[in-house]
């Protein structure tokens, strides 16, 4: 069973710019979540995809976005990058079954460094 | 989503049973909670759930009371590779939108 994987495992950008940060789901999961976690703090929920459908959303702006393809694979992107952007970005797989508990799996994460 | 409250920091030593409480006044009916473990620079990592009273693993116990407004995640005989960020988690597992709210957690330090 393969577990969560995230690329690239650093990226360093400049203000303004776009990246692109991507996670391949633990087999077998039908879910993916996106959490940025900033220096000293929890991680804070991004969004959550589901069937390829964005399932909910954290408070965060539009300039965030995702996408979750037909082997749940999943990316996450932000635009007009800012210096507060700079973090820690974790992707959580699992797997939904109405009326089942179910329980989150995390990856590496990516450091994302704007300057 | 029932916030939760947990001390920021705990210290202790190798051997030693640590006992970190999380208050969750406000738990909802279809909570569970939940505890995740996270190293440095490492994504959480799935520790224990339950939901009342008292659920065990292979790596800790979860102690639950009856009024489920608290929950204690007990670590038996803690080793150095034990030093790690400890959150306590509180939702509804069974929910088709079910995301975690991350606190910032209880930072435990374990000494030789």
């Amino acid at each position: 069973e393969t577990g969560v994987t995230q690329s690239p495992t650093h990226l360093i950008k400049t203000r303004g710019q776009q990246v692109t940060l991507r996670c391949s789901s633990q087999s077998g999961h039908n879910t993916v979540s996106w959490y940025q976690q900033a220096l000293g703090q929890g991680p804070q929920f991004i969004f959550q995809y589901y069937r390829e459908e964005e399932n909910g959303r954290g408070n965060f702006p539009p300039r965030f976005s995702g996408l979750q393809f037909p082997n749940y694979s999943s990316e996450l992107n932000v635009n007009a990058l800012e210096l507060d952007d700079s973090a820690l970005y974790l992707c959580a797989s699992s797997l939904y079954r109405t009326g089942a508990l179910y329980e989150q799996y995390f990856g590496p994460g990516t450091r994302l460094t704007v300057t | 989503l029932a916030k939760t409250t947990q001390p920021i920091s705990m210290d202790s030593y190798e051997g030693q049973e640590v006992n970190i409480t999380c208050s969750h006044n406000n738990i909802a009916t279809n909570d569970y909670i939940t505890w995740y473990q996270q190293f440095p620079s490492q994504g959480p990592r799935f520790i224990i759930q339950g939901y009342k009273t008292k659920v065990t693993n292979e790596v800790a116990s979860l102690f639950i009371p009856a009024d489920r407004k608290s929950s204690t995640l007990s670590l038996p005989r803690v080793s150095l590779s034990d030093t790690a960020v400890y959150y306590c988690l509180v939702g509804d597992m069974r929910s088709g939108y079910s995301t975690l709210t991350f606190g910032k957690g209880t930072m435990l330090l374990v000494s030789p």
